[in-house]
């Protein structure tokens, strides 16, 4: 069974900090993605990434796919409010168009 | 990019009735929609599956004479809480793929039950 770890469940931080967070297997994925969901909201998809050692860059964020295709990370440069919300990696199950989900990581910046 | 819509956003009903909740793609045909439940500060779960034309899958533990889906058309898909009771209350939201690996998702609909 293809799972999807994420970490931290929960991090506040002040306003300019950085963070990442981590999204771990221990099976390998075609591709993994991340999306971000505000409060009453239904996700929002903000990147894929494909092929190992991938890196995207979206502004402040960045997105890693690991070589081994098992991970991936998220990493915010000078976290500001509006980054507060629930970020969430999901990957497609290997034998269909079924997206396995990680818990997500509540993000909450303090100005 | 391809944008999915529900309706309505929000309802709240008694218990006891039933609620239709509409999940439409609005750009783009979608060949399999998925419905999800996401509890308080909780990551979504899956529901079940419907493909265009056929019946939907369920996963396990999901009643399907209490969530009614149907697929009619390649735009429209419909989830029905059948006799809702306040432990129905949640946010429901639902997907759409057009045979891509990517989920566009709606922007789901808040159901409370009285």
């Amino acid at each position: 069974t293809q799972l999807l770890e994420q970490s931290p469940q929960f991090l506040s931080i002040q306003e300019g900090e950085n963070l990442t967070v981590y999204c771990n297997s221990s099976s390998v994925f075609s591709s993994l993605q991340w999306y971000r969901q505000e409060p009453g909201e239904g996700p929002v998809l903000l990147v894929t990434v494909v092929t190992g050692g991938e890196v995207k860059k979206l502004k402040r964020l960045t997105f890693q796919f690991g070589d081994a295709r098992k991970d991936s990370s998220l990493h915010i440069t000078a976290a500001q409010p509006g980054d507060t919300g629930l970020y969430l990696c999901a990957g497609p199950e290997d034998s269909n168009y079924q997206l396995i989900w990680g818990a997500g990581t509540k993000l909450i910046i303090k100005p | 990019g391809a944008v999915v819509s529900q309706h309505p956003s929000r309802v709240i009903c008694k218990s006891g009735t039933s609620v239709k909740i509409e999940c439409r793609s609005l750009d783009f045909q979608a060949t399999t929609m998925f419905w999800y439940r996401q509890f308080p500060k909780k990551s979504l779960m899956l529901m079940a599956t419907s493909n265009e034309g056929s019946k939907a899958t369920y996963e396990q533990g999901v009643e399907k004479d209490k969530f009614l889906i149907n697929h009619a058309s390649l735009t429209l898909s419909t989830l029905t809480v059948t006799s809702a009771h306040p432990e129905d209350s949640s946010f429901y939201i639902c997907s759409a793929t057009d045979r891509g690996r990517l989920e566009y998702f709606g922007p789901g609909t808040r159901l409370t039950v009285t």
